[in-house]
């Protein structure tokens, strides 16, 4: 099974400032990438998804990840935080052919006025 | 347009109480999940059915059962619920659930167990 981890389970950046989250996870084999955004007292929402097409992924609300190989790792980010923004973000890994989706510890973000 | 729908919302039992988590899905998803969210340890998988007709366990399968009623409904049940089963529960569902296609979860139960 992937084992996934999320450096640092809280991330603290100015309102315009750049948001980056860190994902590593432990297989060797590409696997299926995901990252997800959890407003409070709500469910976890698709923010972006690797498909293998490209390297860099863009998601919704102006976030983005790239894909490497050579680091296993999908970092998260997005050039200019804003307010909205604030909410926990989860890393999740699955294998291929597998039904299971591994989540990373998360990280909650907050944005400095 | 209601996607996965999860009742009730929030739940206080006393222990050794048994208790029925319920979940629907309206998008005709062949996958569903149920998954507890503990501060600082992520999602954690309880029990999946693939498709219609099988369960399996996930990572943390004790203390808990599960029923794919149909295709729409997967529910979860506590039979004697314990303080460490105080937590959020998330269903999830997934088109084909082995692929990349991601979850959609619901809005989750937040459960106390006193």
């Amino acid at each position: 099974a992937q084992s996934v981890t999320q450096l640092g389970s809280h991330v603290s950046v100015s309102e315009g400032a750049l948001v980056l989250l860190r994902c590593n996870y432990s297989s060797s084999v590409p696997p299926y990438l995901f990252w997800y955004v959890q407003y409070p007292n709500q469910g976890l929402q698709l923010l972006l998804k690797y498909t293998s097409a490209a390297t860099l992924v863009k998601g919704i609300n102006g976030f983005e990840a790239e894909f490497k190989k050579s680091e296993t790792s999908f970092h998260l980010t997005k050039p200019s935080a804003h307010m909205s923004d604030a909410a926990e973000y989860f890393c999740a890994v699955s294998d291929s052919g597998d039904y299971k989706l591994s989540f990373g510890a998360g990280t909650t973000v907050t944005v400095r006025a | 347009n209601a996607g996965v729908t999860q009742t009730p919302k929030f739940q206080v039992l006393k222990t050794g109480q048994s208790m029925t988590l319920q979940c629907a899905q309206d998008m005709n998803h062949n996958s569903m999940y149920w998954y507890r969210q503990d501060p600082g340890m992520g999602l954690r998988l309880i029990y999946y059915s693939a498709s219609e007709g099988t369960t399996d366990k996930g990572e943390v399968p004790n203390g808990y059962n599960v029923s794919r009623l149909n295709k729409r409904e997967f529910s979860l049940r506590l039979e004697s619920a314990a303080p460490s089963q105080t937590s959020v529960y998330f269903c999830a569902s997934c088109p084909e659930g082995w692929g990349n296609q991601p979850q959609h979860f619901g809005d989750g139960t937040r459960l106390s167990i006193l």
